[in-house]
């Protein structure tokens, strides 16, 4: 069965300051993986996502997030946050080898941008 | 905007009544998925289809059903709803399965609330 554990349901950070939002997964075999943003009100938006290819995943609005198998983790990070960055963010995991598969989802972590 | 088209974006019925969720896919997207958030789940997978036919089932309730139609839009019933029902359900859709790398699309969910 695959899973996903994100550490920190609150995550509060100055503009400015390294955001780290940590993500462990729980897979059989080596995973998909993919992070979400929702904004207040919306959807859910892909940020990026870990298809095997690059272990370093660069998405969009400056977020990337790296593959560590050894680590069992998939942790997203920006250099500089910005105001515009408070949402919560979803970490996903699918498990390659399906024919029709789903995304199963962290609890979510709500990231809280100060100036 | 994601392409995918969720109505009504707000419902609120009394409880022991019965609704119906509208989605309609992102263009050349044959699986829609559904999802329910809610604070104490978080997000839940419900249930999947590809091209009209039922592909994955999840934690949904016996009161719920869905079908996916030939024009590829899909409805979501809930019946006999009770207070705990109140959340926020997301249609998604994609080309293909997240398990081979596909990027799941989401809509802006539709809001009920059971009073």
């Amino acid at each position: 069965a695959q899973s996903v554990t994100q550490l920190g349901s609150h995550v509060s950070v100055s503009e400015g300051a390294l955001v780290l939002l940590r993500c462990n997964y729980s897979s059989s075999v080596p995973p998909y993986l993919f992070w979400y943003v929702q904004y207040p009100n919306q959807g859910l938006q892909l940020l990026l996502k870990y298809t095997s290819a690059a272990t370093l995943v660069k998405g969009i609005n400056g977020f990337e997030a790296e593959f560590k198998k050894s680590e069992t983790s998939f942790h997203l990070t920006k250099p500089s946050a910005h105001m515009s960055d408070a949402a919560e963010y979803f970490c996903a995991v699918s498990t390659p080898g399906t024919s029709y598969g789903k995304l199963t989802f962290g609890q979510g972590t709500i990231l809280t941008v100060h100036p | 905007d994601s392409g995918v088209t969720q109505t009504p974006k707000h419902l609120i019925t009394a409880t022991g009544q019965r609704v119906t969720l509208r989605c309609s896919p992102r263009s050349g997207d044959l699986s829609v998925y559904w999802y329910q958030q809610s604070l104490d789940q978080g997000l839940q997978f419900l249930i999947q289809y590809y091209n009209g036919e039922e592909r994955a089932k999840g934690n949904i309730l016996e009161r719920f059903s869905a079908q996916q139609f030939p024009d590829l839009h899909s409805e979501l019933n809930l019946s006999s709803l009770e207070l705990g029902d109140s959340a926020l359900y997301f249609c998604a859709s994609s080309v293909g399965p997240p398990a081979s790398g596909n990027t799941i699309y989401f809509g802006e969910g539709s809001w009920l609330t059971v009073v």
